[in-house]
């Protein structure tokens, strides 16, 4: 069974640019949640979707947006580009939203962006 | 907001030697979890713990749901070389995978 799958793995832009990533949970997996990883603040909640509506949100500015297709596919956005948002952006699936669902978390490998 | 204040921020230990970190909340979880991390990769789950008191194994790992629920630890018993990574804390409160995370151990193993 294949894990979750993050695309691209490596991404450079500079600021300004607008970016998206793309996360592919596993198979049978409908929640798909989104962390962002710095040296400085470690890993951050983003967002969680869940049939295709937003179920939760972190503390982050609007430029950061995502959406989630009707196959669980999800895609992460973020416009007008700053040196900080230079991170690690991780993708996690899991197979249902709610209470105690952790224990089934999977997390890719993440998309490394750099802004220059 | 929340946060975790996880310690120690890293550790160099001998091989066969035990580990213990731990993890501390101003608020309370329902749900602590321990991740390892390892170069290019992300955050793999080695023991969750849903009970307040709750003392859960996962092989030579040990992990405690602190009674107040502020509070967990995770302790490595017989330190190997593949055990080289960064742990994390992660605390759940509510619905769905909004996880609260602490900055991370650092654990290096000399053998």
């Amino acid at each position: 069974k294949a894990g979750v799958t993050q695309t691209p793995r490596y991404l450079i832009k500079t600021r300004g640019q607008q970016v998206t990533l793309s996360c592919s949970p596993i198979s049978g997996h409908r929640s798909v949640s989104w962390y962002q990883q710095t040296p400085g603040q470690g890993l951050q909640f983003l967002f969680e979707y869940f049939s295709e509506t937003q179920r939760n949100k972190g503390n982050f500015p609007g430029r950061f947006s995502g959406r989630q297709f009707s196959n669980s596919r999800s895609e992460m956005n973020v416009s007008t580009l700053e040196l900080g948002d230079s991170a690690l952006y991780l993708c996690a699936s899991s197979l249902e939203y709610g209470r105690a669902t952790n224990e089934k978390l999977f997390f890719g490998s993440g998309t490394q962006l750099s802004v220059l | 907001g929340q946060q975790l204040n996880q310690s120690p921020q890293s550790m160099f230990i001998q091989e066969g030697e035990d580990v213990s970190m731990n993890c501390t909340s101003s608020s309370i979880f329902n749900t602590w979890l321990w991740y390892k991390q390892e170069p290019g990769e992300g955050p793999v789950l080695l023991i969750a713990l849903y009970k307040a008191g709750e003392l859960t194994s996962n092989g030579r790992l040990t992990a405690q749901f602190g009674i107040t629920r502020k509070d967990s630890f995770l302790n490595i018993s017989a330190s190997i070389p593949s055990d080289v990574g960064i742990y994390f804390c992660a605390g759940q409160l509510g619905y769905g995978n909004k996880l609260v995370f602490g900055a991370g151990t650092i654990l290096r193993v000399k053998s």
